[in-house]
């Protein structure tokens, strides 16, 4: 059973478009983070939120955390070629030890 | 600027041979991971450690051991090497329980 659900699995939109994208779960975390991987290179963290209901921009990037802290949410504002990438989200379960644990992540192609 | 250095970009491999695969980290991290990703399966936690000489095994330990003489750099040891073992192996860190990873820019390697 996969921990952390992230869907779509796959997301090929036109340039300019908006999008939203989750990461959910039955547990409870004390943290969560969204990753960026592009093809050849290791992941990139681009946000942790902790709070719940927390909202927190990175440029055309909104990412929410749920009130009770088991998903969150990615909103891509106008996407952009150079968005395009896998994304993890990757979850710190409260009581768990210091391993985080990663959903399977979501592609994302954004054409020109 | 901080990183997680590891030693080769791209491997190939023969059957049977003992392939290591090296990791270091430049942040005083203490905690280190090892992942393989394969596409459908997300990233796979291959063996991790909190601290030097200490090891634990991850979700798919077999086949592989891992060496933390130091505490900077965390070593991967395939003892035979399989063809079931290529893939794209990745290395990470971070400063304890609930933070964030670093990632390694990744090793492709290839056995054949």
């Amino acid at each position: 059973t996969q921990l952390l659900e992230q869907s779509p699995q796959f997301l090929s939109i036109q340039e300019g478009e908006n999008l939203t994208v989750y990461c959910n779960s039955s547990s409870v975390f004390s943290s969560l983070q969204w990753y960026r991987q592009e093809p050849g290179e290791g992941p990139v963290l681009l946000v942790t939120v902790v709070t719940g209901g927390e909202v927190k921009k990175l440029k055309r990037l909104t990412f929410q955390f749920g009130d009770a802290r088991k998903d969150s949410s990615l909103h891509i504002t106008a996407a952009q070629p150079g968005d395009t990438g896998l994304y993890l989200c990757a979850g710190d379960v409260t009581g768990a030890n210091s391993k985080l644990t990663f959903g399977k992540g979501i592609t994302l192609s954004v054409r020109p | 600027d901080v990183k997680v250095t590891q030693s080769s970009r791209y491997l190939v491999k023969r059957t049977g041979e003992k392939v290591f695969l090296e990791c270091v980290q430049d942040m005083d991290h203490e905690n280190m991971f090892w992942y393989r990703q394969d596409p459908g399966l997300g990233l796979r936690l291959i063996y991790f450690s909190y601290d030097v000489k200490m090891k634990e095994k991850g979700d798919i330990p077999e086949g592989y051991s891992v060496s933390r003489e130091k505490k900077e750099r965390f070593s991967l040891i395939l003892e035979s090497a399989s063809t079931n073992q290529t893939s794209m192996y990745l290395c990470a860190s971070s400063r304890g329980t609930g933070a964030s990873y670093t990632f390694g820019s990744g090793t492709r390697l290839t056995v054949v």
